[in-house]
C-alpha cells in the first residue's frame, strides 16, 4: 500500500461548482498535513495545512479524519484558475521527509 | 524576499557526463530539501541537509548522486554520469526550522534535468 494515495482525476467541473478530494495516509502516526498546488511545470505551492479540528481559507475546506486515516479538500464555488494538480502531503513525527502524493488533477471547465 | 532560487532552470547533459543542480533557500531559513518528480509522478524525497551536515539522505540513490550545503554559498545536488532515466524535474524547498517536520517547506521553480 502507498504511503499517501490520491485519485489521480482528473476531475473536470463546471464553473461555480463544489468539487471534494480525498487523500489517504497509510501511517497512524502522521501528524502534520498539507495540502500543496501545482501547476504545470511550476514548483508545488503551499494551499493550506490540516488541523485536527479543520480548517477553512475562503472557497477552501480542509478535513482530518483520524480514525480512517484521511484527508479532505473541499473547493466551493470553483474559478478557472482553480485548474492544478492538488497534492496531498504527510509528514510523520521524528522524521523529515514531507510523502507526497501523486496528486489530483483538476479542470474547472467554463 | 526573495524566495528560494534554483539553478539552472534547465539543464541538458549527455550520458555520463556530471549535472551541478543549485539551490539558494530563503532568506533565514538553514533547511534544505531536495525532491525528484519523474514525469506523472509525485515528488520524491532524496535528501535532508542543514548547514554543513547531511541529516537525512534515505531517498537519495547509493551511486552517482551527492548532496552539500556548504557554510557559504547555495547547496549543491550533484550527480555524476548522468543516465537517461536521470531526466526529471529536481526540486529544492526550505524551512526556517527543521523541527520534525513540523515546519512549513516553500519550493524553488525547480531545476528541468534532460540527459541526451
Amino acid at each position: 500500500r502507498k504511503e499517501v494515495e490520491q485519485d489521480p482525476g482528473p476531475f473536470n467541473v463546471p464553473e461555480g461548482a463544489t468539487v471534494a478530494f480525498n487523500c489517504t495516509y497509510s501511517n497512524s502516526a502522521s501528524q502534520s498535513f498539507f495540502w500543496y498546488r501545482q501547476d504545470c511545470r511550476k514548483e508545488p505551492k503551499l494551499l493550506m495545512s490540516v488541523y485536527s479540528s479543520g480548517n477553512e481559507d475562503g472557497r477552501f475546506t480542509a478535513q482530518l479524519n483520524r480514525a480512517s486515516q484521511y484527508i479532505s479538500l473541499l473547493i466551493r464555488d470553483s474559478k478557472l484558475s482553480d485548474s492544478a494538480t492538488y497534492l496531498c502531503v504527510v509528514n510523520t513525527p521524528g522524521t523529515y521527509k514531507y510523502i507526497f502524493g501523486t496528486g489530483t488533477r483538476l479542470k474547472v471547465l467554463a | 524576499n526573495a524566495g528560494v532560487m534554483q539553478n539552472p532552470r534547465h539543464l541538458v547533459r549527455r550520458r555520463g557526463q556530471e549535472a551541478r543542480l543549485r539551490c539558494s533557500p530563503m532568506k533565514g531559513h538553514s533547511h534544505v530539501y531536495w525532491y525528484r518528480q519523474l514525469p506523472e509522478e509525485g515528488l520524491k524525497f532524496m535528501v535532508y541537509l542543514q548547514k554543513e551536515n547531511i541529516i537525512d539522505e534515505s531517498g537519495m540513490p547509493k551511486e552517482r548522486f551527492s548532496a552539500e550545503f556548504p557554510k557559504e554559498g547555495p547547496s549543491i545536488l550533484r550527480i555524476q554520469q548522468v543516465v537517461r532515466g536521470d531526466s526529471a524535474a529536481y526540486f529544492c524547498a526550505s524551512s526556517p526550522l527543521g523541527s520534525g517536520g513540523q515546519e512549513t517547506q516553500y519550493f524553488g521553480p525547480g531545476t528541468r534535468l534532460l540527459v541526451l
